[in-house]
């Protein structure tokens, strides 16, 4: 079952500008999760938003939540290139600590 | 160092042969997970486990077998009955919305 889903699915932009990434999931949640992937690698864990939340920022990164729409962005400012990867938003099915994971969206940064 | 090792990082799999993704945590985290990834695909689960000696069938859990005979351990078995198993495999584990991914194997069919 897929809960999360991204948008858009690619994101090209220059060094310095900044980088906003969708993710809408259907059901109710008590968290979101963001989680970046580099090529070929494991993903590793950018920032948790719960559902009484609706920012949250994490030095470069600032992700909202909206429960009324069921959506959340994840904004990447003054992009780098080492910020080229794969950026999903995950949420946890049920009242279980299993994540679904959206499809992702594929970020690159141009030097 | 605590972490999640995967091993190995490739593997190759011949036609009706049955292979064994390795995965080991020493987080001392309850719940562990496989997932598969196809090319510019998501994550779909296969199988998860809450303790040890349980496991419950993902999304994708047909033609995969696992065991979860200690905490640390959770081997993925892809089977001859899978008959697309060429993809991305990652583990995972976590614990109080925590979670830990390893570094993935990639498998390929010779």
């Amino acid at each position: 079952s897929q809960q999360g889903e991204e948008d858009p699915q690619a994101l090209s932009i220059q060094e310095g500008e900044n980088a906003t990434m969708n993710c809408s999931y259907k059901t109710s949640i008590n968290n979101l999760q963001w989680y970046r992937q580099n090529s070929g690698r494991g993903l590793v864990h950018l920032i948790l938003i719960r559902s009484n939340e609706r920012e949250k920022h994490s030095g470069r990164l600032r992700v909202t939540l909206d429960t009324s729409k069921k959506s959340s962005s994840l904004l990447i400012t003054a992009s780098r290139a080492a910020d080229t990867a794969s950026y999903f938003c995950a949420t946890p099915e049920g009242g279980s600590e299993k994540l679904v994971f959206g499809k992702g969206t594929k970020l690159t940064v141009n030097p | 160092d605590g972490g999640i090792t995967q091993s190995p990082k490739y593997l190759f799999r011949k036609e009706g042969q049955n292979v064994t993704l390795s995965c080991e945590q020493n987080l001392n985290h309850d719940a562990m997970y496989w997932y598969r990834q196809d090319p510019g695909q998501g994550l779909r689960l296969i199988y998860y486990s809450q303790i040890v000696n349980d496991f419950q069938k993902g999304d994708i859990a047909e033609g995969y077998s696992v065991s979860r005979e200690k905490k640390e351990s959770f081997p993925l078995t892809v089977t001859s009955a899978q008959k697309n198993p060429t993809a991305f495999y990652l583990c995972a584990s976590s614990i109080d919305r925590s979670v830990v991914f390893g570094s993935g194997t990639q498998l390929s069919v010779l």
